[in-house]
C-alpha cells in the first residue's frame, strides 16, 4: 500500500517570496514521485517527477523538488513567486500504473 | 493531438438517474485511468485499462459504476441509481505503458 501526506492544506505567500510545498509519501516498495498542478478551472497538469538518477528535480517554470528517501519526503520549493503561480498542488505517489495523490495545498499568491 | 478529452464537462442528475461519461485518451497511449476527485480531496483512483483489458478495480467502484473501454480506444463510465454521494469530479487519464499520465479537464457530476 501507499500514501501521501501533504502538511499544509492552504499557503498564502507574497509575490516574489520564496514558498515550500511539503510532501511525506509511504511505500512498501521502490516508487515514482510526482507533483501536480492544477490550475482554477483546469485539469491536472504535471510539475515534476522523480524516477530515479538525480534526487533533484526541475520544472521548466523555476519550481525544484528534492526527493530524500531517509525521511520518505519529495518537499517542493520555488524559489521567488508569480502571480501566475495561484493554483492547487498535488503531490503523487506511483507504482507503475495508479497514482495515489495527497490532499492538496492551495497555495495562494498575493501582490 | 489535442490531448484527453471528456465529455461531458458539467452533468446535473436527479438521484437515481443513470449517467454515462466519456473519455478520448491520447491516440496512441495504451493505457487508460479514471479518477475520482471531491471537494477539498486529491483524486483517487477507480479503474484503469492496458488497451481493451480492465486491469484493477478500486474498491471505490461499487456495482453501481461500469467502465468499458471497447477496442482500446474511448471509454466509458457508467453509474446507475446515482447517489449524492457520487456528486464529484470524474478524471480521465492516459499514458503510454507506466509514463507520465495526462490528464482530461474532468465531468463535474452533480447529483440533486
Amino acid at each position: 500500500a501507499q500514501s501521501v501526506t501533504q502538511l499544509d492544506s492552504q499557503v498564502p505567500v507574497f509575490e516574489e517570496a520564496p514558498v515550500e510545498l511539503r510532501c511525506n509519501y509511504s511505500s512498501s516498495v521502490s516508487v515514482y514521485l510526482f507533483w501536480y498542478v492544477q490550475y482554477p478551472n483546469q485539469g491536472l497538469q504535471l510539475l515534476l517527477k522523480y524516477l530515479s538518477g538525480s534526487t533533484l528535480v526541475e520544472s521548466i517554470n523555476g519550481f525544484e523538488a528534492e526527493f530524500n528517501k531517509s525521511q520518505t519526503s519529495f518537499h517542493l520549493r520555488k524559489p521567488s513567486v508569480h502571480i501566475s503561480d495561484t493554483a492547487e498542488y498535488f503531490c503523487a505517489v506511483s507504482n507503475d500504473y495508479k497514482l495515489s495523490f495527497g490532499a492538496g495545498t492551495t497555495v495562494t499568491v498575493r501582490a | 493531438d489535442t490531448g484527453v478529452s471528456q465529455d461531458p464537462r458539467h452533468k446535473i442528475t436527479k438521484r437515481g438517474q443513470n449517467v454515462t461519461f466519456r473519455c478520448d485518451p491520447i491516440s496512441e497511449h495504451n493505457r487508460l485511468y479514471w479518477y475520482r476527485q471531491t471537494l477539498g480531496q486529491g483524486p483517487e483512483f477507480l479503474t484503469y485499462f492496458q488497451n481493451e483489458a480492465q486491469l484493477e478495480k478500486s474498491r471505490l467502484l461499487s456495482d453501481r459504476f461500469s467502465a468499458e473501454r471497447p477496442k482500446g480506444s474511448f471509454s466509458t463510465l457508467e453509474i446507475q441509481r446515482t447517489e449524492q454521494g457520487d456528486s464529484a469530479m470524474y478524471l480521465c487519464a492516459s499514458s503510454e505503458g507506466g509514463n507520465e499520465q495526462f490528464f482530461g479537464p474532468g465531468t463535474r457530476l452533480t447529483v440533486l
